[in-house]
């Protein structure tokens, strides 16, 4: 079965610049879910999505993250314009359903903003 | 709200010595406790779970109980090895409703040959 994919593993970007990163769940899977962890931390959620509706989005700073998850499969994550503070890895989880415990996670990925 | 407390590491043990990591949760209602490992540029895997109270998971030798009375969910392995190296994170997630995991700070493990 595979896994949770995740690109770019590695992103190196100017602040005030945008970046995105984007997330393929496993297949079947109906729960996304964005987190964001900052070294030395552990990962701190910023959105969750079931299929394509957003079920919790209270961390997520909307004034600059934004991230939508178009046919209930792939997602994207974008920052616009970056800061300093925005420098960590950005996993993406998924989850087979509404009673699923087990989240799987993907590689990462590990932002520097410069 | 629901937080995880672990100890702060790192951690740095001799092959074969016994470990310990220390977990305790703030949670309402029962949660589903958890331990993630996170090894050398590899994403979080999950190592073991308990749903509910007195449940005890287990996996590669690693070891945690589900305490209700004292809301710990300390993680132990016997004789570690220079592979357990990596960063662990405890976990909770409510049992009631499609909600995220909420994660410690995690512990660093070093294993010494």
């Amino acid at each position: 079965e595979a896994g949770v994919a995740q690109s770019p593993r590695y992103k190196i970007i100017e602040k005030r610049q945008s970046v995105a990163f984007w997330c393929n769940p496993i297949s079947g899977h109906a729960t996304l879910y964005w987190y964001q962890q900052i070294l030395g931390q552990g990962p701190k959620l910023l959105i969750q999505f079931q299929n394509n509706g957003v079920v919790d989005d209270s961390q997520l700073p909307k004034d600059r993250f934004s991230a939508e998850r178009l046919k209930g499969v792939d997602s994207t994550l974008k920052i616009q314009p970056a800061k300093l503070e925005d420098s960590a890895v950005y996993l993406c989880a998924s989850s087979l359903d509404r009673e699923a415990t087990e989240a799987f996670f993907g590689q990462g990925t590990r932002l520097t903003v410069v | 709200g629901n937080s995880v407390t672990q100890m702060e590491g790192p951690v740095t043990l001799s092959e074969e010595a016994f470990l310990t990591i220390n977990c305790t949760y703030t949670a309402t209602g029962y949660p589903s406790l958890f331990w993630y490992v996170q090894y050398p540029g590899e994403g979080l895997q999950l190592l073991l779970k308990a749903t509910k109270a007195d449940d005890k998971g287990s996996n590669k030798g690693f070891e945690a109980t589900y305490r209700k009375e004292t809301t710990s969910f300390h993680l132990e392995k016997g004789s570690v090895q220079v592979s357990d190296s990596a960063v662990y994170f405890c976990a909770l997630r409510r049992n009631s409703g499609n909600t995220p995991l909420v994660f410690g700070k995690g512990t660093r493990l070093s294993v010494i040959a």
